[in-house]
């Protein structure tokens, strides 16, 4: 599985996008990045994934650069509920795997109000 | 629908005692999962299960035992606690196969002393 990178730790104003970035520079062409986030004390919560488009759904959008080395979880309008700490994952989709998760440090990010 | 659902969500449990982890889905997802989590650190795989009357070891299955005799419910058993087992519990499910795109139960907050 390729190694993800992401800072330690991110703070937002209430209101405006969360950007959070995530290096992945020897991801596999098969290959999909998943964002997960964990708000303390509950379980954690899928996010969105994708391969190589841009993918937006009701939660965030996902932003994977041509060369698919990083990628950008963006936030539109983050509130203070969206403090957490979030989680970029790299690993191939489907095939014999049993889907198990493996969460690295993740990026801590504070809303302001 | 509830999604995934874990009871209860808090024990403490004396050295030497044994317990049941109950978790639920209504999603009729096929695979199930069972985590731990320790403070400050990732997930953890258990055990894990593609359908009813078929389980498997995840990363670290000692001390623990599974049982998936519906598609709805994945018990966790502890047998014999010891103090290496007081961490957080989360359950979780997907609906394909190496989809990680996995919905996560509340979390069972276990203590053993």
């Amino acid at each position: 599985d390729a190694k993800t990178t992401q800072p330690t730790s991110m703070d937002c104003a209430e209101g405006r996008a969360a950007n959070l970035p995530c290096n992945h520079s020897t991801i596999s062409g098969n290959e999909y990045v998943y964002w997960y986030r964990q708000i303390h004390s509950q379980g954690p919560q899928y996010i969105i994934h994708g391969l190589k488009n841009n993918e937006t759904n009701e939660m965030a959008s996902l932003i994977i650069t041509e060369d698919r080395k990083s990628s950008t979880l963006i936030l539109p309008h983050a509130t203070l509920r969206d403090t957490a700490v979030y989680y970029c994952i790299v690993r191939v989709d489907g095939g014999t795997s049993y889907g198990k998760l493996t969460f690295g440090q993740g990026t801590i990010l504070t809303v302001h109000p | 629908n509830a999604g995934v659902t874990q009871t209860p969500k808090f024990r403490i449990l004396k050295i030497g005692q044994s317990m049941t982890l109950q978790c639920a889905q209504d999603m009729n997802h096929n695979y199930m999962y069972w985590y731990r989590q320790d403070p400050g650190m990732g997930l953890k795989l258990i055990y894990y299960s593609v359908g009813a009357g078929i389980t498997d070891k995840g990363e670290v299955p000692n001390g623990y035992n599974v049982s998936r005799s519906t598609t709805e419910d994945f018990p966790l058993r502890l047998e014999l606690a010891a103090p290496s087992q007081t961490s957080v519990y989360f359950c979780a499910s997907s609906y394909r196969e190496g989809g990680y795109e996995q919905f996560f139960g509340p979390g069972t907050r276990l203590t053993v002393l």
